[in-house]
């Protein structure tokens, strides 16, 4: 089973305050890394697909960095938002199965006014 | 595009009837997925089809739980009979290629949340 792993579990971060957090992914055998946002009661949404080691993506205040070699991705937000509360998932074709992804357990955000 | 649209939204239904979640995917999309969702696993992999073939169905719970791919835009899992333990959100995907969607990852329909009593 292949371990996709995201730290911290969960965190709380104050209105205006930026912040980030890792998805850690085997290195060998890399094709694409996935970053979803998962708002309460909806569904999960893409953000990002990268797939080149130093690729960097961003949207709006969210953005990733992508490093294949030692296998771990960052999503940072800058200035956030109550609206950016979320869960946010990274995801890892699995490699048993390439048309599927292998989820990582989420890191839940909280945005507090 | 609409998305991926799934019915009900909704389900409320007794032990042991037959339930049916129904998917139709973006069109053009060659994968699709079905997951649920629950407290203690989170996001759990059911099924997948590519091209309407079945390709591994190694998260599907027990033989109560069955997926099928008609054609191209339409997708059902049916559990009979349904049990209270069922009681989850069931959501189905689709994406374009390989590697979750070499582009731009899955596209989730909104969910059903099925509640058996």
């Amino acid at each position: 089973i292949l371990n996709v792993e995201q730290s911290p579990q969960s965190l709380h971060v104050q209105e205006g305050d930026s912040t980030n957090f890792t998805c850690s992914f085997p290195s060998s055998n890399f094709y694409a890394l996935h970053w979803y946002r998962w708002e309460t009661a909806k569904s999960p949404e893409a953000l990002f697909v990268m797939t080149l080691n130093g690729d960097e993506k961003k949207k709006g205040r969210i953005s990733a960095t992508l490093n294949t070699k030692e296998g771990y991705s960052y999503l940072y937000i800058k200035g956030s938002q109550p609206e950016d509360s979320a869960t946010y998932l990274c995801a890892f074709p699995s490699p048993d199965s390439w048309g599927k992804l292998q989820f990582g357990a989420g890191t839940q955000v909280v945005v507090t006014p | 595009d609409a998305g991926v649209i799934q019915s009900p939204r909704h389900e409320v239904t007794e032990m042991g009837q037959e339930v049916t979640l129904r998917c139709k995917p973006i069109s053009g999309h060659d994968y699709l997925f079905w997951y649920r969702q629950t407290m203690m696993r989170g996001l759990e992999l059911l099924i997948y089809f590519n091209n309407n073939v079945p390709i591994d169905d190694s998260g599907m719970p027990e033989d109560r739980f069955s997926a099928k791919m008609p054609n191209a835009s339409f997708s059902t899992l049916k559990i009979q009979p349904s049990e209270p333990r069922d009681s989850a959100v069931y959501f189905c995907a689709s994406s374009l290629g390989q590697f979750g969607g070499s582009n731009y990852g899955y596209t989730f329909g909104s969910g059903t949340r099925l509640t058996v009593v």
